[in-house]
């Protein structure tokens, strides 16, 4: 069945950029998704990136897609201590009834 | 605030116990989900209901019962759950179950069982 991976935790120094990694297997995405989840909320969508994009970049963030290695990263420049949080990848493809797959969260840590 | 609430924040409950969860969404979405957050794990999607009308049921236990009365509640019925079954608990919403589609989540009901 379709997958989506993540690793579990990263942890980064303060000014720094952060990269977080999502590898999926449904090569029919349509959509790919970065959600962030704060501590004791639900889940906001942070950015989104079309299949047929390889970039996008918005604000402080960018989202590379490498869609023939099934490989989408999240980058944050100068990464605050706000933006300490769990990262879910997610992924939409046309395949049934419109699955919505999350990935199992990096845990993203800043260091003062 | 993303629009949609979810009640109790935390419950504890007993395995021989029956309770149920709330989710309201106060967007105008037509579609609305159950998913379960479990450390190390991916999100779990359980239910989705669009219009109202169950579209998804993903191999979830019958020890959990979904409701929908009206497109802007939904509702998760529990009962003699295990301690496996302690998670949070999260409502989603979204315009609809098209290709594309931003999903709003409540901040979650913590669930414990004993």
């Amino acid at each position: 069945g379709e997958d989506v991976e993540q690793s579990l935790f990263l942890s980064v120094r303060e000014g720094d950029s952060s990269v977080i990694n999502c590898t999926y297997t449904d090569s029919s995405s349509t959509y790919l998704y970065w959600y962030k989840q704060e501590p004791g909320a639900g889940l906001q969508l942070l950015t989104y990136i079309f299949s047929n994009m390889d970039m996008k970049q918005d604000q402080r963030l960018t989202v590379l897609l490498n869609k023939k290695d099934k490989h989408l990263s999240l980058r944050i420049a100068d990464t605050q201590t706000g933006d300490s949080a769990i990262y879910f990848c997610a992924e939409s493809s046309p395949s049934g009834t419109y699955k919505y797959i999350f990935g199992t969260g990096t845990r993203l840590k800043v260091l003062a | 605030e993303t629009g949609v609430t979810q009640t109790p924040r935390h419950l504890v409950m007993g395995m021989t116990n029956k309770k149920s969860l709330k989710c309201e969404q106060h967007l105008g979405h037509n579609a609305m989900y159950w998913y379960k957050q479990s450390a190390k794990k991916p999100l779990e999607l359980m239910f989705v209901y669009n219009f109202k009308e169950q579209t998804e049921n993903n191999s979830v236990p019958s020890r959990f019962s979904p409701e929908c009365p009206n497109s802007s509640h939904l509702f998760l019925h529990l009962h003699t759950l295990q301690p496996e079954d302690s998670a949070l608990y999260l409502c989603a919403s979204s315009q609809d179950r098209g290709t594309h589609n931003e999903q709003f989540f409540g901040p979650g009901t913590r669930l414990t069982v004993l």
